[in-house]
């Protein structure tokens, strides 16, 4: 079944501890991209992946970091969390072609930072 | 500055009547446009999409309108089912030219709350 998964799917902690969230795509996928959800804000993106060891920013990267080391992973790396980074996120992927192909998103993973 | 709106934060419409939702962007350039679908403690899913270059396409119950002069795109539902109850994203999307493309620029969404 082609999917996307996400690890952990709940996560408490507290700031300053460092966290990674990972992203996993079983259908050889080039794009791959985290999003984050907050009320009233909608869906912004954090890091976009074109393909293996190609990053770039989102709209808000700032207190993220990610790596692309192999095509199907794409972990989300919090390396000192603070509360404004309670949300929800996503993790999705897309063929390159992007445009009408969809983007396949993960189940989500609600971390809270205390 | 939001280049993607949705001023609709949410929608309430009757069962089987027509449901629009609205979506208004600022960057000419926009290629695509996608309309996705989420439910509570689910991600999004794509629900459909439409070129820059047609100015509707229809699948099913699900139509979406894109009006480049107004720069203003528009998701009709009918008729509207108690299943369609979910917050509906609005996405436009830039094509490189050699393929490929960049993140999506989600609007804040319109939650869609169908009656019976």
């Amino acid at each position: 079944e082609a999917q996307v998964t996400q690890n952990p799917r709940y996560l408490i902690t507290v700031t300053g501890k460092k966290l990674t969230v990972t992203c996993s795509q079983n259908m050889n996928h080039e794009y791959m991209s985290w999003y984050r959800q907050d009320p009233g804000l909608g869906l912004r993106q954090i890091y976009y992946s074109m393909n293996v060891e190609v990053t770039d920013k989102g709209d808000v990267p700032e207190g993220y970091k990610v790596s692309r080391k192999e095509k199907r992973n794409f972990p989300l790396i919090l390396e000192s969390p603070s509360p404004n980074q309670t949300s929800l996120y996503f993790c999705a992927s897309s063929p390159p072609s992007g445009g009408t192909d969809t983007q396949y998103f993960g189940p989500g993973t609600r971390l809270t930072v205390l | 500055d939001q280049q993607v709106k949705q001023n609709s934060p949410s929608l309430s419409v009757q069962e089987g009547r027509i449901s629009i939702l609205n979506c208004d962007y600022t960057n000419s350039m926009f290629d695509y446009f996608l309309w996705y679908k989420k439910y509570p403690a689910e991600g999004p899913t794509f629900l459909i999409s439409i070129s820059s270059i047609k100015d509707k396409n229809e699948d099913g119950r699900f139509t979406v309108f894109l009006n480049k002069s107004a720069k203003h795109l528009s998701l009709h539902i009918v008729p509207s089912q108690p299943g369609d109850s979910a917050v509906y994203f609005c996405a436009p999307i830039l094509m490189y030219s050699g393929g490929g493309a960049d993140g999506l620029t989600f609007g804040k969404g319109t939650h869609l709350i169908i009656q019976p």
